[in-house]
């Protein structure tokens, strides 16, 4: 069955540093990709998507480009802020809806 | 909008007791899913709707589970009876597939934290 794989948590990084967060999937067809992010004591967030191979989602500085001949959607950041700090969810979506969501990445950034 | 609304925001309750939590979700949002959250099993898809239907429930953990949605603005998750183990955040989203096939947008409530002694 379709599938996430993120890469484990959690990553502690400085201000300004560079963040990746590697998110690889398993999907029949042609999936969308999203990233959701949960920052503490509150729900999950969609952060960006993207619906097709190629395209590149981007918001608040962070951006993910949908491979599909590697079957990834990384997340990048070029300056992490410490209110970055956050769990970030790699998810799916094949049809009817449904997402199928990573296992989730803590994110700790320090000043 | 209001977005997803979930209440209570926090319950305790005791082994044995009956818990209900509730969901509003947004207006014209053809699909509603529970969610469960724990640190040990992470984010569990336990039930979704598509226009107030169930379509799969094979994630609710046992028969003390069970899921309504009499209309297309409210849903229940309900346990009975609880237990200790059911301990967690319960996450109700809401989507709508007005946009096509592709790219359904979930969007979360604020949760409901669940403690059972």
């Amino acid at each position: 069955g379709d599938s996430v794989t993120q890469m484990e948590g959690p990553v502690t990084l400085s201000e300004e540093a560079f963040l990746t967060i590697n998110c690889t999937y398993t999907a029949t067809g042609y999936p969308s990709l999203f990233w959701y992010v949960q920052y503490p004591g509150e729900g999950l967030q969609l952060l960006l998507k993207a619906t097709k191979a190629d395209d590149k989602g981007s918001n608040k500085g962070f951006e993910a480009t949908y491979r599909k001949e590697t079957t990834s959607f990384h997340l990048e950041k070029g300056s992490v802020q410490v209110s970055d700090s956050a769990v970030y969810f790699c998810a799916l979506s094949n049809q009817g809806g449904k997402l199928i969501f990573g296992q989730g990445t803590e994110l700790s950034v320090k000043p | 909008d209001a977005g997803v609304i979930q209440s209570p925001r926090h319950e305790v309750t005791e082994m044995g007791q009956e818990v209900t939590l509730r969901c509003k979700p947004i207006s014209g949002h053809d699909y509603l899913f529970w969610y469960r959250q724990t640190m040990m099993r992470g984010l569990e898809l336990l039930i979704y709707f598509n226009n107030n239907v169930p379509i799969d429930d094979s994630g609710m953990p046992e028969d003390r589970f069970s899921a309504k949605m009499p209309n297309a603005s409210f849903s229940t998750l309900k346990i009975q009876p609880s237990e200790p183990r059911d301990s967690a955040v319960y996450f109700c989203a809401s989507s709508n597939t007005f946009s096509g096939p592709k790219g359904y947008t979930q969007y979360f409530g604020p949760g409901t934290r669940l403690t059972v002694l």
